[in-house]
């Protein structure tokens, strides 16, 4: 089993929905989450991350870290044709030096 | 505010030539990092550096080497190119470790 599952899709939605995008993981010591998202030809930009389970908001987009389940998801509202890109997933456990990441997410929104 | 800076953006090998990728940071990370991404295959990591003179091998290190003299500059080496090194390659740089990556806008290597 791989460390972090990720939904490759694509995932195709119309302008204004909202997106859920998700992982899974296998490792119980992973205790830091990330999205990362990245435009056609470019590098991944850091989206979010939060520490251990919980949610966190910034404007639009929403994390989600389910630990008991080893869940991870991340919430697009009132999505936007510049939102299409690919979204990966990262996790990493305390003092590690290195990030496991999913395989991406290709997202298009369709104004 | 330049970040993690790659050079080149694209370049073309011939099978058994050497190169060498540079990747600079002026964010005073101590550690950096290089991955590749294939199609649907996602980020694979090269090498990593937790310091200057500190590296240590990643997932897929064969086919390459790395140097970190200074802190700002991890440069990545490929000998004798083979097809299987065609990708994209990225440097990021972290201030932790953990979480929060920086990564550049990635080097397109084709060996024909």
């Amino acid at each position: 089993q791989k460390e972090v599952e990720q939904d490759p899709g694509p995932l195709s939605v119309p302008e204004g929905a909202i997106v859920s995008l998700n992982c899974t993981y296998s490792n119980s010591a992973f205790q830091y989450f990330m999205w990362y998202r990245q435009y056609s030809r470019k590098g991944p930009e850091l989206l979010m991350y939060t520490y251990s389970s919980g949610n966190k908001e910034d404007g639009r987009f929403t994390a989600q870290v389910d630990k008991s389940s080893k869940y991870i998801s991340l919430f697009i509202r009132d999505s936007q044709p510049s939102d299409s890109a690919t979204y990966l997933c990262a996790t990493s456990g305390a003092g590690s030096y290195q990030l496991t990441f999913g395989k991406g997410t290709k997202l298009s929104v369709i104004p | 505010n330049a970040g993690v800076t790659q050079t080149p953006k694209f370049r073309i090998l011939k099978i058994g030539q050497s190169m060498t990728l540079q990747c600079t940071q002026d964010m005073n990370h101590n550690y950096m990092y290089w991955y590749r991404q294939d199609p649907g295959m996602g980020l694979k990591l090269i090498y990593y550096s937790v310091g200057a003179g500190i590296t240590d091998k990643g997932e897929v290190p064969n086919g390459y080497n790395v140097s970190r003299s200074t802190t700002e500059d991890f440069p990545l080496r490929l000998e004798l190119a083979a097809p299987s090194q065609t990708s994209v390659y990225f440097c990021a740089s972290s201030e932790t470790g953990s979480y929060g990556y920086t990564f550049g806008s990635g080097t397109r290597l084709t060996v024909v």
